[in-house]
């Protein structure tokens, strides 16, 4: 079902660090996972993307992995900029009556210079 | 890369008023369309499906009197939130589908009812 979050939980990591950023999902039925960065005041921004048949994909300086046994999936951001600050959300695609994209509750990213 | 747009950025009405907000996607078809509402410091909660020619899908909770959607092309859908009230602000964020597993978000709209 559809996640709130009531409180972002933050994470703070110094520039240049890696990080990595946790997210629970619900449905074990979902096959289709995306990882969306929002900035203030803008809409949800398209990081990076990965199949159920998949445990790992990379990107440019992201990785996301997924563990369907314990339903978790993670970014990791390599060498952590301060443009990288904002909330990141973990999001499924769950299929009810046509596939519709649930948001998981976030997490707030501060770069620390 | 695609490319939806939303309009307006932001709005400020008075209570008892209707407000419009408009989804476009531009530089493809979207056969699936998605309104998301968003409380500051919360996530993205969807509140309707729409696909073009058919009525909107609403999820739990949303009232569709008040929140009237209208996916007439397969360009275009709108929102329209009836009889606003100050418990209506909210950011509004849209989100279109072609034919992938991927959507396209909008850049919101901040609508402020005072």
């Amino acid at each position: 079902g559809e996640s709130v979050g009531l409180h972002l939980p933050t994470l703070s990591v110094q520039e240049g660090d890696n990080s990595i950023i946790n997210c629970a999902y619900s449905n074990s039925a979902s096959d289709y996972f995306i990882w969306y960065k929002q900035e203030s005041g803008k809409g949800p921004q398209f990081i990076i993307d990965i199949r159920s048949n998949m445990d790992k994909r990379q990107g440019q300086r992201v990785t996301v992995l997924l563990n369907k046994t314990v339903k978790h999936l993670s970014l990791q951001i390599a060498a952590t900029q301060p443009g990288d600050s904002a909330v990141y959300f973990c999001a499924e695609n769950i299929f009810s009556g046509g596939f519709k994209t649930i948001f998981g509750a976030g997490t707030r990213l501060f770069v620390k210079a | 890369g695609a490319v939806v747009s939303q309009h307006p950025s932001w709005v400020i009405c008075k209570s008892g008023t209707s407000v419009k907000i408009e989804c476009r996607s531009l530089d493809f078809q979207a056969t699936t369309m998605f309104w998301y509402r968003q409380f500051p410091k919360q996530s993205l909660m969807l509140m309707a499906t729409s696909n073009e020619g058919s009525k909107a899908t609403y999820e739990q909770g949303v009232e569709k009197d008040k929140f009237l959607i209208n996916h007439a092309s397969l360009t275009l859908s709108t929102l329209t939130v009836t009889s606003a009230h100050p418990e209506d602000s909210s950011f509004y964020i849209c989100s279109a589908r072609e034919s992938s597993l991927r959507a396209f978000f909008g850049q919101g709209t901040r609508l402020t009812v005072v």
